[in-house]
C-alpha cells in the first residue's frame, strides 16, 4: 500500500519566520506535488516536480519554494510565513506515467499567527 | 489552461436513493478524469478513475460517465449509506499526470 507521510499534522508559526512542510513517500514515485486546500476553493497546486532536483510550478507558487534533493523526498518552503498562507497543506506523489492517480498524505493544517 | 468546474456545491440525500455529482471541464485536450473521497479529517482517496476513450465505468455501487463533446464527466453513486457521507474532488488532467481539481462536494446521506 503507498505511504505518503508528512512530517505534521498540526503547525503554528508567527509572522514572517521561515516554515518546513516535509513530505516522504515510499513508493518509489517519479512524481511528487504540494496542493493547499481552503473551502470551497479545493485542492489548488503549488508546486511538483517529475524528478529529482526538478521542480515546476503549479498555479499560486507565489510565496513558496521547494525542494526535491531525494526522489521520496519533497519539501515545500514558506520563505516568510504570511497570515493568508493558513490553510491545509496536501502533499502527493504519483508514477510518471500517463493516468495514473495521485496518492496523498494526510496534510498538514497550517496557522501563521 | 484548464477550469473544473463542479456542481452541487453540497448535496443531502436519504439512504437509499442515488446521488449524482457533475463536473464540466474547458480542455478539450483532457484525457484522465479521477475522482477522490475524502471523509472528514481524512486524505483524499481515489474511488474510481475513466479516460477518455471510454464513456462509462462502473465498480459496485459508484459509476462515471463521461462525455467528450459536451465535456463534463459526472460521479454516480447507488444505494447510498451513511458511510458515503465525505467531500468529493473531481479532476481533470491532459498528461495523465497534472491535475486540475474542482471545487469540491460535500455530499451527506441522510439515515
Amino acid at each position: 500500500d503507498v505511504k505518503v507521510t508528512q512530517s505534521s499534522r498540526y503547525l503554528v508559526k508567527r509572522t514572517g519566520e521561515k516554515v518546513f512542510l516535509e513530505c516522504v513517500q515510499d513508493m518509489d514515485h517519479e512524481n511528487m506535488f504540494w496542493y493547499r486546500q481552503d473551502p470551497g476553493l479545493g485542492l489548488r497546486l503549488i508546486y511538483f516536480s517529475y524528478d529529482v532536483k526538478m521542480k515546476e510550478k503549479g498555479d499560486i507558487p507565489e510565496g513558496y519554494s521547494v525542494s526535491r534533493e531525494k526522489k521520496e523526498r519533497f519539501s515545500l518552503i514558506l520563505e516568510s510565513a504570511s497570515t493568508n498562507q493558513t490553510s491545509m497543506y496536501l502533499c502527493a506523489s504519483s508514477f510518471g506515467t500517463d493516468g495514473q492517480p495521485q496518492h496523498f498524505g494526510d496534510g498538514t493544517r497550517l496557522s501563521i499567527l | 489552461g484548464e477550469n473544473v468546474e463542479q456542481h452541487p456545491s453540497t448535496l443531502s440525500v436519504q439512504e437509499g436513493d442515488s446521488a449524482v455529482i457533475k463536473c464540466t471541464y474547458s480542455d478539450s485536450a483532457s484525457n484522465y478524469f479521477p475522482w477522490y473521497k475524502q471523509e472528514l479529517g481524512k486524505r483524499p482517496q481515489l474511488i474510481i478513475d475513466i479516460r477518455s476513450n471510454v464513456g462509462e465505468k462502473k465498480d459496485q455501487r459508484i459509476a462515471v460517465t463521461l462525455n467528450k463533446t459536451a465535456k463534463h464527466f459526472s460521479l454516480h453513486i447507488t444505494e447510498t449509506q451513511p458511510e458515503d457521507s465525505a467531500v468529493y474532488f473531481c479532476a481533470a488532467s491532459r498528461d495523465g499526470q497534472n491535475f486540475v481539481f474542482g471545487p469540491g462536494t460535500r455530499l451527506s446521506v441522510l439515515p
